[in-house]
């Protein structure tokens, strides 16, 4: 199975700042990665995929970027909705594995 | 709209069977495959395995192979998930979403999860 590292585990932010995640694969995935969004309670949401392709409807301050075995998710600037866990998923090959997840918290 | 609403909360004991469902609504259900996640209380997300429902065609993570199975009723465009002997490490919310086609392994659209406890 691919391994998804996910740095940090946790993070303390305050809005408007800039956060970066990132996401380390334990082989090469071309850029075969997806990025997610959850809430408490809810079920998680797609916010990128092809490791920089933003999903229709979700605000333009998030950004993935990266390819082979280093990804990054970044909020340019942090709002309110946005505290939250955030999980990257590899699609390279089966089985489709997540990473850890990143919760980001109120500063 | 498109929608995938899964069967309820479900509470029992070690050693029963059990089978969730989940129901897609507003697209064509023999078109997408579905997938199942699981989420064990505070933890990540963990990939399951999937299901073509046009031909059921399933791939199964190694890691839950043989621990559940997954099918599907085309005629009621619903998924299940089951277990034969649940285990109190069954114990989580379990989610199905739907897999887009144009994009592989993406998952557009998920369900609200299914919570189930295993206790004695």
């Amino acid at each position: 199975d691919i391994q998804l590292t996910q740095s940090p585990s946790f993070l303390s932010a305050s809005v408007g700042d800039r956060v970066t995640i990132t996401c380390r694969a334990s082989q090469g995935i071309t850029s075969f990665l997806a990025w997610y969004q959850q809430k408490p309670g809810k079920a998680p949401n797609l916010l990128i995929y092809a490791a920089s392709t933003l999903q229709s409807g979700v605000p333009s301050r998030f950004s993935g970027s990266g390819s082979g075995t280093e990804f990054t998710l970044t909020i340019s600037s942090l709002q309110p909705e946005d505290f939250a866990t955030y999980y990257c998923q590899q699609l390279n090959s089966y089985p489709r594995t997540f990473g850890q997840g990143t919760k980001v918290e109120i500063k | 709209e498109v929608q995938l609403v899964q069967s309820g909360a479900e509470v029992k004991k070690p050693g029963e069977s059990l089978k969730i469902s989940c129901k897609g609504s507003g697209y064509t259900f023999t078109s997408n495959w579905i997938g199942w996640v699981r989420q064990m209380p505070g933890k990540g997300l963990e990939w399951m395995g999937i299901i073509f429902p046009g031909d059921s065609s399933i791939t199964y993570s190694p890691s839950f192979q043989g621990q559940v199975t997954i099918s599907a009723d085309k005629s009621i465009s619903t998924a299940y998930l089951q277990w034969s002997s649940l285990k109190a490490s069954d114990t989580a919310i379990y989610y199905c979403a739907r897999q887009v086609n144009w994009y592989e392994g993406v998952f557009d659209q998920w369900g609200q999860g299914t919570l189930v406890t295993v206790s004695s």
